[in-house]
Order: C-alpha cells, then sequence, then structure tokens
C-alpha cells in the first residue's frame, strides 16, 4: 500500500468552480499534514499546513481526518492560475522531519 | 521574502563523473533537507542536516551521497560517480521547527 496515495487526475474544471482533491496516509504514527502546489517542472510550494480542527486560507480549505487518516483540499472560485499539481505532504514528526509526497493531483482549470 | 536558492539550475554529466550540487538555505532556519524527484515521478526524501550532522537519511542515500555545510551559508549534496539513474531533479529545503521551503531545484542529467 502506498504511504500517500492520491488521485492522479487530471481534474479539468471552468473557472469559478468548486474541486476536491482527497488523500489518505498509511502510517497512523503520522503528525504533520501539508498541501504543497507544484507547476510544471518547479519545486514545491508550500500551500498549507492542515491542523486538526481544520483551517481555511481564503479560497482554500483543508481538513484533516485522523480516524480515517484522510486528508482533504476544497478550492473555491476556481482561477486559471490554480492549475497545478497539488500534492498531499504527511510527517512522522517524533524526532523525524522527513516529508513523505503523494504523486500528486492535477487540476486544470479551463476558460 | 527570504527563499532558497540553488546552483546550478541545470548540470550535465558523464556516467562516473562526481558532482556537487549548491544550495543557500534561508538564513534563520536550523535544517537543511535534500530530496529529488525523477520526471513522471514522486517528490522523495534523501537526507536531512542539523547542528552540523545528518540527522535522518533514507535508503536512496547510499554511500555515493555526501551532505556537507562548508561555510554559514552554503549546503552541498555531492554524488560520487554518477549513475545514469542518478538523472533527476534535485531539491534542496530548509526549515525552522515546522514548515519546509523549497529551492528551485536543479536538473541533473547523467549521460
Amino acid at each position: 500500500r502506498k504511504e500517500v496515495e492520491q488521485d492522479p487526475g487530471p481534474f479539468n474544471v471552468p473557472e469559478g468552480a468548486t474541486v476536491a482533491f482527497n488523500c489518505t496516509y498509511s502510517n497512523s504514527a503520522s503528525q504533520s499534514f501539508f498541501w504543497y502546489r507544484q507547476d510544471c517542472r518547479k519545486e514545491p510550494k508550500l500551500l498549507m499546513s492542515v491542523y486538526s480542527s481544520g483551517n481555511e486560507d481564503g479560497r482554500f480549505t483543508a481538513q484533516l481526518n485522523r480516524a480515517s487518516q484522510y486528508i482533504s483540499l476544497l478550492i473555491r472560485d476556481s482561477k486559471l492560475s490554480d492549475s497545478a499539481t497539488y500534492l498531499c505532504v504527511v510527517r512522522l514528526d517524533t524526532g523525524r522531519r522527513a516529508l513523505t509526497f503523494g504523486s500528486g493531483t492535477r487540476l486544470q482549470v479551463q476558460p | 521574502e527570504p527563499e532558497v536558492t540553488q546552483t546550478p539550475s541545470h548540470q550535465v554529466t558523464q556516467m562516473g563523473q562526481e558532482v556537487i550540487l549548491r544550495c543557500v538555505p534561508i538564513s534563520n532556519h536550523l535544517y537543511f533537507y535534500w530530496y529529488r524527484q525523477i520526471l513522471g515521478q514522486k517528490v522523495e526524501f534523501l537526507v536531512s542536516f542539523y547542528n552540523n550532522e545528518i540527522s535522518e537519511k533514507s535508503e536512496i542515500f547510499d554511500d555515493q551521497f555526501s551532505v556537507e555545510r562548508p561555510d554559514g551559508s552554503n549546503f552541498t549534496l555531492k554524488i560520487r560517480s554518477t549513475k545514469l539513474e542518478d538523472s533527476a531533479m534535485y531539491f534542496c529545503a530548509s526549515s525552522d521547527e515546522y514548515e519546509q521551503y523549497f529551492g528551485p531545484g536543479t536538473r541533473l542529467t547523467v549521460t
């Protein structure tokens, strides 16, 4: 079983649409969770950390369900500039800082 | 906004040669990392470095790899005797206690 699993997509949505990505992780000891975005052939850029209570940053909302080992990202009012690959990332903590990446979900926002 | 920088942006080398990839982490960060991404695959952790020593490494980080912080600003990854399968994008990252920020990467091509 993959450590971090994501639907590869692509998700093709019109501008203004709401889109949701899901991610599951296999290691129940994981403590920290993040969403990064990656544009083609560029570095991963931190989008947001994911907290147990859920958190929102503008048009982006992240949720964590520890019992189900499930993380989600919701993007409202999609913009053309949101087109990218969204990477679900987990970390064990407890002295270990290595990030474990999912393979990413590709989003294409169309005019 | 402070950022991680990496040089060179692209390195072409012949199989069996040694390469050194360079990174300048964000100045007040204490933790440094190398990751790699083979074309079309996910980002993979190589090594983390703290207080002038390796704090964690993955199975990928074998004896052909080494890291060094030769001065107060640079962080380097050396690959001895490169192989064709070392061709990838190599990302440096740095962090304070929590969130990791990535540099733009060095594309290594081994011929």
